[in-house]
């Protein structure tokens, strides 16, 4: 079956500096690879995707590149600030599946 | 648009207590989701629904039952409340088409008490 394994946290950076959080998956066949966020108090939405092999997600500054010969989908940003403190999830979802498969998530706290 | 909206917000319930959550969608989406968000386990799927008058089960559905009557509308029905559902609930949506396609939205979630 298909699985997510994502760093565990919690995380602690100070402000600007570099962020990389890990993420490993296994699928049967060909999935799109998420990375969601969580702020305090409210529900998930999209980060960046990528649907196929070498195609490199992005938004807010963060970054993912889909690596099909390492299963990996690390989540990179080169000056976090206080307001990505958030829990971070990433997630598959194989062709012709309608379901999501998510991995535990990691919080990530920026402190000034 | 409002997007995906749950009520109630919070809700505390005794053992053995029933109570249903209502998840609204105003984007049209086909499939409906419901999730529930545990400590350190991240978000398990409880069942899900892929158009009006269908349901499945996912990966933790016991305990609950779920209708979705409208394709707007996803309920999730605790018939007796036990204290291992104690959880915050999550319902998602997705729609098939337009550039949103393959993103699940979520709403803002319930926290639910058992005790």
């Amino acid at each position: 079956g298909n699985s997510v394994t994502q760093m565990e946290g919690p995380v602690t950076l100070s402000e600007e500096a570099f962020l990389t959080i890990n993420c490993t998956y296994t699928a049967t066949g060909y999935p799109s690879l998420f990375w969601y966020v969580q702020y305090p108090g409210e529900g998930l939405q999209l980060l960046l995707k990528a649907t196929k092999a070498d195609d490199k997600g992005s938004n807010k500054g963060f970054e993912a590149t889909y690596r099909k010969e390492t299963t990996s989908f690390h989540l990179e940003k080169g000056s976090v600030q206080v307001s990505d403190s958030a829990v971070y999830f990433c997630a598959l979802r194989d062709f012709g599946n309608e379901k999501l498969t998510f991995g535990t998530g990691t919080r990530l706290t920026i402190i000034p | 648009n409002a997007g995906v909206t749950q009520t109630p917000k919070f809700r505390v319930l005794k053992t053995g207590q029933s109570m249903t959550l209502l998840c609204a969608q105003d984007m049209n989406h086909e499939y409906m989701y419901w999730y529930r968000q545990d400590p350190g386990m991240g978000l398990r799927l409880i069942h899900y629904s892929v158009g009006e008058g269908t349901t499945a089960k996912g990966e933790v559905p016991d305990g609950y039952n779920v209708s979705r009557l409208k394709k707007q509308n996803f309920l999730l029905g605790l018939e007796s409340a036990a204290p291992s559902q104690t959880s915050v609930y999550f319902c998602a949506s997705t729609g098939l088409a337009g550039v949103s396609y393959n993103e699940q939205f979520f709403g803002p979630g319930t926290r639910l008490t058992v005790l």
